[in-house]
């Protein structure tokens, strides 16, 4: 089994309200990321957790906030964004064997496609 | 300069065409090399990944020459259904885990 779910598919909110996406993998994989896309554009990475630690913060800004749960959960806070921040957020793990190699592939999850009014 | 370098296309290909996707990298760091394909408003989902060697898949031929920090992805007989956007990733390790650096892709769109 390859999957990683992610809930909600479709989110829209408001600049003042605050959510959270969810991501779920069972591969047993050990590092989880987030991705957000945009029309036309390949991902972009925001965060990677490795063994449930944060790893990478790709200098996201403080309203959007990563959380490590446990190694099968990794979800994404939000809180006060702004309209550009409108798009298709992923979620991705890989099983992090030491060193990279061509077995190291990432899984993506469907995504959560996300509208900020 | 981007690390990752695709020619965006559009390529438009007829039914039954060869076509090829080429992708440059500027780490020598990198370390594992994949093609993803993702279609529109879908998440990347694995084609295949890149060895040295070079490796094929059906239709799919894949190639690395790390001396020259190029990959290279040939789809065959191409189908209708080929018609997506091709991404070229590397990953090497940084800060303690592995960092997947994704190309701009390629966009095909094969004609009937």
């Amino acid at each position: 089994d390859t999957e990683v779910t992610q809930t909600p598919k479709h989110l829209v909110m408001g600049m003042t309200n605050k959510k959270s996406l969810k991501c779920e993998q069972h591969m047993g994989h050990r590092a989880m990321y987030w991705y957000k896309q945009k029309a036309k554009k390949p991902p972009e990475l925001m965060f990677v957790y490795s063994y449930e630690k944060l790893s990478i913060n790709e200098s996201v800004p403080s309203r959007f906030s990563p959380e490590c749960p446990n190694s099968s959960l990794l979800n994404l806070h939000l809180h006060a964004l702004q309209p550009e921040d409108s798009a298709l957020y992923l979620c991705a793990s890989s099983q992090f064997s030491g060193t990279p190699s061509s077995t190291d592939t990432q899984y993506f999850g469907p995504g959560t496609r996300l509208t900020v009014l | 300069r981007k690390e990752v370098e695709q020619d965006p296309g559009p390529f438009n290909v007829p039914e039954g065409a060869t076509v090829a996707f080429n992708c440059t990298y500027s780490n020598s760091a990198s370390q594992s090399f994949f093609w993803y394909r993702q279609d529109c408003r879908k998440e990347p989902k694995l084609l295949m990944s890149v060895y040295s060697s070079g490796n094929e898949d059906g239709r799919f031929t894949a190639q690395l020459n790390r001396a020259s920090q190029y990959i290279s992805l040939l789809i065959r007989d191409s189908k209708l259904s080929d018609s997506a956007t091709y991404l070229c990733v590397v990953s090497r390790s940084t800060s303690g885990t592995y960092k997947y650096i994704f190309g701009t892709g390629t966009r095909l769109k094969v004609l009937a």
